[in-house]
């Protein structure tokens, strides 16, 4: 029984390249969140999507990054333009909103992302 | 704004001892909260969660609540060295994100 999958485990870009992060949720599971760690931070929300909506971006920067989340296929974020300061762990996780508020969120490996 | 707050530590415990980790947060719309553990470059592992006042035991772990203070706790009874870790303590409103603590460095001392 996978847990939530995320890849490529590490990532190293020069600045000004684009980042692609990669997460399939666990099995059952249709909502996604994005987290991002910087070193010595707190982690923070970036995201949430369902298939094909984006719920609730409030913690995405303005400019240079996306996320979305198809149909088929794992979720994507997306950092256009990379710069050195975004440079950290990026963390999805996934729940199956069965109804409540207390669904789980379940943590996949992280992609560290290192700019150069 | 929605904040939460822990003691960034390092909290020194004796092996077998009782732990004890804090939190408040700001929000009172909060509905959810949970306990992550985190250890040095990994991922955020989960402890507990708990939405009702009151305590919530699981084995050696017992999170307690209380809605009227913002406050919630996390107790770690016979602690191990395996139990040292950051633990980190979030809370959500609904279908929000999580919003986290930046973590309580815990060190189970041997």
């Amino acid at each position: 029984n996978a847990g939530v999958m995320q890849n490529p485990r590490h990532l190293v870009r020069r600045r000004g390249q684009e980042a692609r992060l990669r997460c399939s949720p666990m099995k059952g599971h249709s909502h996604v969140y994005w987290y991002r760690q910087l070193p010595e931070e707190g982690l923070k929300f970036m995201v949430y999507l369902q298939k094909e909506n984006i719920i609730d971006e409030s913690g995405m920067p303005k400019e240079r990054f996306s996320a979305e989340f198809p149909k088929e296929g794992p979720s994507i974020l997306r950092i256009q333009q990379v710069v050195r300061g975004d440079s950290a762990a990026y963390f999805c996780a996934s729940s199956p909103r069965d109804g409540g508020a207390t669904d789980t969120q379940y943590f996949g490996p992280g992609t560290r992302l290192t700019v150069l | 704004q929605k904040e939460v707050e822990q003691n960034s530590g390092p909290l020194s415990v004796p092996e077998g001892a009782i732990a004890s980790l804090n939190c408040t947060y700001s929000d009172r719309g909060s509905q959810s909260f949970f306990w992550y553990r985190q250890y040095s470059g990994k991922s955020p592992e989960l402890i507990m969660f708990i939405y009702s006042n009151g305590d919530k035991e699981d084995g050696r772990f017992t999170a307690q609540l209380n809605k009227a203070s913002q406050y919630v706790s996390l107790l770690i009874r016979d602690s191990q060295p395996s139990d040292s870790a950051t633990y980190l303590c979030a809370v959500v409103r609904g279908a929000d994100g999580l919003t986290f603590g930046k973590g309580t460095h815990l060190i189970i001392q041997p």
